[in-house]
């Protein structure tokens, strides 16, 4: 149990367009989700905290009008990149808190690596 | 504010044992998980300490001393594929996990 899935694996886009990541948790409900980014050999940085039915909460510094987040339901969180620039090519990864447990643990898709051209 | 350190590489030898460290300020504490991360893949969970001692898994055991904000991951017999950045976290009051930077373990023949 406890899976989380991410589309796409792998994205190639123009500077200046839209690209859209879904997370999906398969298995269990999660109210939250989150989101990060890893540049390579750094640590992961949270953008933001998804929460299922109400807006998120990004973490300073990261641009609400750039990085749209969207958790419109409880398996499905959504992190649209918006007029993405080369500086945005990074790996995204979402996690998934299951909420019925209680040890708060996060459970990580496998990642999104974006390259922006 | 809160932190958390840990080593940023170590490295250690096939069959070895090495013991990665790891110390938290954090406002509340809920938990502490340690994660491996492979090059290009996403965290992968390893443990989870929420009360003092020691809880082992296989080959890997985790320690936690709440009084002393410290905590660490002992490997045993350690294999080629141990080779990974070993990622500290605690939950905070909020339920929010603080991150450390990670150590890269490099594992030697």
């Amino acid at each position: 149990g406890a899976v989380v899935s991410q589309h796409p694996s792998w994205v190639i886009c123009k500077s200046g367009t839209s690209v859209k990541i879904e997370c999906r948790s398969l298995d269990f409900q999660a109210t939250t989700m989150f989101w990060y980014r890893q540049f390579p050999k750094q640590s992961l940085m949270l953008m933001a905290t998804s929460n299922e039915g109400s807006k998120a909460t990004y973490e300073q510094g990261v641009e609400k009008d750039k990085f749209l987040i969207n958790h419109a339901s409880l398996t499905l969180s959504t992190l649209t990149v918006t007029s993405a620039h080369p500086e945005d090519s990074s790996f995204y990864i979402c996690s998934a808190r299951w909420e019925d447990r209680e040890t708060y643990e996060q459970y990580f898709g496998p990642g999104t690596r974006l390259t922006v051209t | 504010g809160q932190n958390i350190d840990q080593p940023t590489e170590m490295t250690a030898t096939e069959g070895a044992i090495v013991q990665i460290n790891c110390t938290y300020q954090t406002s509340g504490f809920n938990g502490l998980f340690w994660y491996q991360q492979h090059a290009g893949e996403a965290p992968t969970f390893l443990s989870y300490n929420v009360l003092d001692g020691l809880e082992e898994k296989g080959r890997f055991s985790s320690f936690l001393s709440r009084s002393k904000g410290y905590s660490y991951l002992l490997l045993k017999e350690l294999q080629m594929k141990d080779s990974a950045s070993y990622l500290c976290a605690a939950i905070d009051s909020n339920y929010q996990l603080i991150w450390g930077a990670g150590t890269k373990l490099i594992i030697k023949p």
